[in-house]
């Protein structure tokens, strides 16, 4: 089945603790992305992929960073967590060429920093 | 730059009711258009889409016609059951460049009775 599957759904965390949230995508997507959705902000990107070692910022990078080293994996790393960055997380893929512009969602990682 | 706009929620209907959720959108060029739902506790999937003035995207019963006239993308349903609780955000996207990341609107929550 063709799917981006996220790590961990749900994390209660506290600040200052370092983690990462997983992104892999099991359908050869060039195109990667994360991001956050709060309440009457929408969705927020946070960083993407053009394809494996090229990512760039989107539009609220700060306290995060991203790596590309295989095609299927995205994680998100947020070194030093605050509670500024408690929101939903999601994970998306797309194809990088030639394409209809949808995009593919993980199912979310809510989490939250104490 | 571009922005989407979309009408507030919550919206809440008795089943087999009419829905529009309206969306109108600011653009350079001739972005292409999107309807995505999120049904509770999942992410983000494609409802339909149009790329050109006038195309009508459909599928489930929704409906959505690109007016440029208007520079609107209203989403429509004749007869909503309660399957179709969820949050709808209406996007567009730049065709240039190569992020050509979406820019959504700030979702509407639509509630169906029985």
């Amino acid at each position: 089945e063709a799917q981006v599957t996220q790590n961990p759904r749900y994390l209660i965390t506290v600040t200052g603790k370092k983690l990462t949230v997983t992104c892999s995508q099991n359908m050869n997507h060039e195109y990667m992305s994360w991001y956050r959705q709060d309440p009457g902000l929408g969705l927020r990107q946070i960083y993407y992929s053009m394809n494996v070692e090229v990512t760039d910022k989107g539009d609220v990078p700060e306290g995060y960073k991203v790596s590309r080293k295989e095609k299927r994996n995205f994680p998100l790393i947020l070194e030093s967590p605050s509670p500024n960055q408690t929101s939903l997380y999601f994970c998306a893929s797309r194809p990088g060429s030639a394409n209809t512009g949808e995009l593919f969602f993980g199912e979310g990682s809510r989490l939250t920093v104490l | 730059g571009n922005s989407v706009t979309q009408m507030e929620g919550p919206v809440t209907l008795s089943e087999e009711a009419f829905l529009t959720i309206n969306c109108t959108y600011t653009a350079t060029g001739y972005p292409s258009l999107f309807w995505y739902v999120q049904y509770p506790g999942e992410g983000l999937q494609l409802l339909l889409k149009a790329t050109k003035a006038d195309d009508k995207g459909s599928n489930k019963g929704f409906e959505a016609t690109y007016r440029k006239e208007t520079t609107s993308f209203h989403l429509e349903k004749g007869s909503v059951q309660v399957s179709d609780s969820a949050v709808y955000f209406c996007a567009l996207r730049n065709n240039a460049g190569n992020n050509r990341k979406l820019i959504w609107g700030l979702g509407t929550s639509l509630a169906v009775n029985p």
